[in-house]
């Protein structure tokens, strides 16, 4: 069975790079060419916001308020993912999700980081 | 960017009641729309998707409706384990969208 597990650093100066990696276990990622992997997060007391997301045969998409500050890479050796953003504030510290995503919807979701951003 | 709206904000309920909870698109997104369950501490988890197809392990209480522009989750009988914030999401266009979400409170 699939699963998902975020890791990140918990704690992020302003200004610096915030770096996620979702570790995949229990299957590969390029056993699904056509499914998406992404980001979503939530902001403390908000809604939940996408970031993210890519497919394993090419094409990435970017949630445009965020301004070409996020990045997202996947590596195929170690089965996991990974998404860096650029240039935080504290309105980047949110409680980050890695999800795959089936045809129209997110299907599967790791159980969240939570980031904070604070000198 | 399709924007979506989601009414209303709070609802309570009483256990056994019918619940019926919006969510309106700023442009057709087709049947491209599901809905998610989240719960504080927990993953959110698919309900509903393509507008009306119930995800695998969802009790039948949860059905969707809708096409286009305007959609629609029931809970046709609400159990106390329902209350949950519910959003909807879009994906027929880049970038994805969710709504505000709704949250279901238990009387």
């Amino acid at each position: 069975q699939l699963h998902l597990q975020e890791s990140g650093p918990g704690l992020v100066k302003p200004s610096e790079t915030l770096s996620l990696t979702c570790i995949v276990s229990g299957d590969s990622i390029s056993s699904y060419p056509a499914y998406y992997w992404g980001w979503v997060r939530q902001p403390p007391g908000k809604g939940l916001e996408w970031i993210a997301a890519m497919s394993y045969s090419g094409g990435s998409f970017y949630n445009p308020s965020l301004k070409s500050r996020a990045a997202i890479s996947v590596d195929m050796s170690k089965n996991e993912f990974s998404l860096t953003l650029s240039s935080v504030t504290a309105a980047d510290g949110a409680l980050y999700f890695c999800a795959r995503m089936v045809w129209s919807f997110w299907d599967l979701w790791g159980q969240g980081t939570l980031v904070t951003v604070s000198s | 960017e399709i924007v979506l709206t989601q009414s209303p904000a709070t609802l309570s309920v009483s256990p056994g009641e019918r619940v019926t909870l919006s969510c309106r698109a700023s442009e057709s997104v087709r049947s491209y729309l599901a809905w998610y369950q989240h719960k504080p501490g927990q993953a959110p988890r698919v309900l509903i998707f393509d507008a009306f197809t119930r995800a695998t392990g969802i009790p039948a209480r949860f059905s969707g409706s809708g096409s286009g522009t305007d959609f629609t989750l029931t809970i046709s009988r609400l159990e106390a384990e329902d209350s949950a914030i519910y959003y909807c999401q879009q994906r027929n266009t880049w970038p994805l969208t969710f709504g505000p979400g709704t949250r279901v409170e238990i009387k």
